[in-house]
């Protein structure tokens, strides 16, 4: 498979649960983003890593935990979410911070969240 | 607080009429702007960017860009009923041409009837 892809594509877990959404970029790039999109709201930022550095953590709750073990892969541990975290969770990478031209990011086709 | 602002629609649209979709934002000092559709329970997929005042066509797609008045337009041609998705615009804050600092709008829903 090409471009960014992500597992699961749905998930849905308790409040007491612990789960992981997994990112995966086949484009060479160095920079990977975490968003979160719920409905009618504008896309939210949470997370960005550049060349597997965080380099911006947007006010998220401790209850997200994001790794990049290396520029391929990014993570989001989820652990005692809350039903309002519920949302569409894309994942997004581009071959710098810096968007030049129409060089911008790439969005995989996002994990479904359910919290019950 | 930047802010990007989008009316939400649903935007109904004859086949073949021109598709006119408006942004709003708020931070003066942007200098990037983009057009991303999204259809239903896929990911967004960058259409247009524009950096400049004035027109930017790509094949039945032109984006505006007035910044003077801080509003950035996306028009469709021809519209198609493949056309039919949410399109969500974007903006680089701050003059900044970073990703990290793009914020983007809720997204408009076009739906083009036959």
């Amino acid at each position: 498979e090409t471009g960014v892809t992500q597992t699961p594509r749905h998930l849905v877990m308790g409040m007491t649960n612990k789960k992981s959404l997994k990112c995966e970029q086949h484009l060479g790039h160095n920079a990977m983003y975490w968003y979160k999109q719920s409905a009618k709201k504008p896309l939210e930022l949470m997370f960005v890593y550049n060349f597997k550095e965080q380099t911006e953590n947007n006010s998220v709750p401790s209850r997200f935990s994001p790794e990049c073990p290396n520029s391929s892969h990014l993570f989001l541990h989820l652990h005692t979410l809350q039903p309002e975290d519920s949302a569409l969770y894309l994942c997004a990478s581009s071959q710098d911070l810096e968007v030049i031209g129409g060089d911008t990011q790439y969005f995989g086709p996002g994990t479904r969240l359910t919290v019950l | 607080q930047k802010e990007v602002e989008q009316n939400s629609g649903p935007l109904s649209v004859p086949e073949g009429a021109i598709a006119s979709l408006n942004c709003t934002y708020s931070d003066r000092g942007s200098q990037s702007f983009f057009w991303y559709r999204q259809y239903s329970g896929k990911s967004p997929e960058l259409i247009m960017f524009i950096y400049s005042n004035g027109d930017k066509e790509d094949g039945r797609f032109t984006a505006q860009l007035n910044k003077a008045s801080q509003y950035v337009s996306l028009l469709i041609r021809d519209s198609q009923p493949s056309d039919s998705a949410t399109y969500l615009c974007a903006v680089n804050s701050g003059g900044y041409s970073s990703a990290s600092k793009i914020i983007f709008g809720s997204g408009t829903r076009l739906s083009i009837r036959p």
